[in-house]
């Protein structure tokens, strides 16, 4: 079974203050691809980065980065110098690689609060 | 602009009675997805469907029913069997048999049992 946990339910920071939101999966397959997407108040969610379970490089797009470490099942997710445009629900996801395509299995999301 | 379109944004039901969401999607995938967002519970994924003619239940596909009648087209039936109907529905797709694309998700239909 595979499953994604996101401990943290809600943060707040205050507007150019560094975040971190956590991520842990669990997952018995040796292939497998872990998510990050946004969801703004306008319900949409939208895609922001994708990491497969061979390539442990941390990776690093403007303010946002990424940490995955195997070794312990986390795939974190830090914005730097938050702005209130960042102000969101985020959701980490995971998709095995079985046969045919695997739904993403999401955690249940942190909501973040930049306050400026 | 490609995309994926839910309709309707907003939808009130009574109880006891059925009703259908719409998702389109004019992207070619050959994948959509249905999930369910309640407050604190993440998404949940209630159907599937890989291919044309074909849709798999989810972890939650009790009270819904699906059909694939057309790439394009993978409405959702909410039916009264659905105990909590009340809650936010979204619609996804992404290319098929590749485990690693991403999904792509449409805004979103608000039901509403009144």
């Amino acid at each position: 079974a595979q499953k994604v946990t996101q401990a943290q339910t809600e943060i707040s920071v205050v507007e150019k203050e560094d975040v971190t939101l956590d991520c842990v999966y669990e997952t018995r397959d040796t292939t497998y691809y872990l998510f990050w997407y946004k969801q703004p108040p306008s319900g949409e969610l939208v895609f922001l980065i994708r990491r497969n379970s061979f390539d442990e490089q941390n990776e690093i797009s403007g303010r946002y980065s990424w940490n995955f470490q195997k070794s312990t099942s986390s795939f974190n997710f830090t914005i730097t110098a938050s702005q209130v445009v960042d102000s969101a629900v985020y959701f980490c996801a995971l998709s095995a690689r079985n046969s045919g395509n695997t739904p993403l299995v999401f955690g249940k999301g942190t909501r973040l609060s930049v306050i400026a | 602009d490609g995309g994926i379109t839910q309709s309707p944004k907003y939808l009130f039901r009574k109880e006891g009675q059925n009703v259908t969401l719409s998702c389109e999607q004019n992207l070619n995938h050959d994948a959509m997805y249905w999930y369910r967002q309640d407050p604190g519970q993440g998404l949940r994924l209630i159907y599937y469907s890989q291919i044309v003619n074909d849709f798999q239940k989810g972890d939650i596909a009790e009270g819904y029913s699906v059909s694939r009648e057309k790439k394009e087209s993978f409405p959702l039936t909410v039916t009264s069997a659905q105990k909590n109907p009340t809650a936010f529905y979204l619609c996804a797709s992404s290319r098929a048999g590749v485990a690693n694309t991403e999904a792509f998700f449409g805004q979103g239909t608000r039901l509403t049992v009144v």
